[in-house]
């Protein structure tokens, strides 16, 4: 089974703090993908990667960054936390050998921004 | 986690009856199409997908249906279990779009014993 790994189950950090939030795949795929989740607005993307050291803009990319310097991690940055970015954040992977569209998610980091 | 279940259309069913959950889609160009099951505390799960070119499919209890003429997905679940308890999520794809998934905001089904 594919599994994907977040490093944290909850984090709670200050306004203005620099997070890491970190994921892990161990099937081999080239895709992944960052979703923030919030209730009523369902998931929304916003970054993804295809290949190591590649990234693009999903559609709510700003206060965000991301870095995957190995095809099996990818990580999402935000540079300076504000309480607006109080959220469940999901991570996903997938392959086009299995298809684009299947995603398989980790379990979420809910990050709390005070 | 639970705060996702917050604000959300629910569904509530007797354990043993069948459920229909439904979705409309934005993009009528959309190729492909996904149902999702959101577990407590848990990330989406993949449940079963349709192609564009087909109106239904059919998994392990589950159905899904699609008619493009209203944009609209179904997916329905036989003789529903407690463990199906979660929140379902459809998902629409395009070529256009780069393969990006399109998510709709969810619907809670809660299993009644």
């Amino acid at each position: 089974d594919v599994k994907v790994t977040q490093s944290s189950r909850y984090l709670v950090k200050r306004t203005g703090e620099k997070v890491f939030l970190e994921c892990v795949q161990d099937m081999d795929h080239e895709n992944m993908f960052w979703y923030r989740q919030d209730p009523g607005l369902g998931l929304r993307l916003i970054y993804f990667s295809y290949d190591v050291k590649m990234k693009e803009k999903g559609d709510i990319p700003e206060g965000y960054s991301v870095s995957r310097e190995k095809k099996e991690r990818f990580s999402l940055i935000l540079e300076s936390a504000s309480t607006n970015q109080t959220s469940m954040y999901l991570c996903a992977s997938s392959s086009p050998a299995a298809g684009h569209e299947k995603l398989f998610f980790g379990s979420g980091t809910q990050l709390s921004v005070l | 986690g639970e705060s996702v279940g917050l604000h959300l259309p629910t569904l509530s069913v007797q354990e043993g009856d069948n459920s229909i959950i439904n979705c409309a889609y934005s993009n009528s160009a959309s190729d492909y199409f996904i149902w999702y099951k959101q577990e407590s505390g848990k990330g989406p799960q993949f449940i079963i997908d349709i192609r564009s070119n087909m109106d239904k499919r059919q998994g392990q209890r589950v159905t899904v249906l699609l008619n493009k003429t209203v944009k609209h997905l179904s997916l329905q679940i036989a003789a529903t279990q407690p463990g199906d308890s979660a929140v379902y999520f459809c998902a629409e794809i395009s070529m256009d779009s780069s393969y990006k998934l399109i998510f709709g905001s969810g619907t809670r089904l809660l299993v009644r014993p």
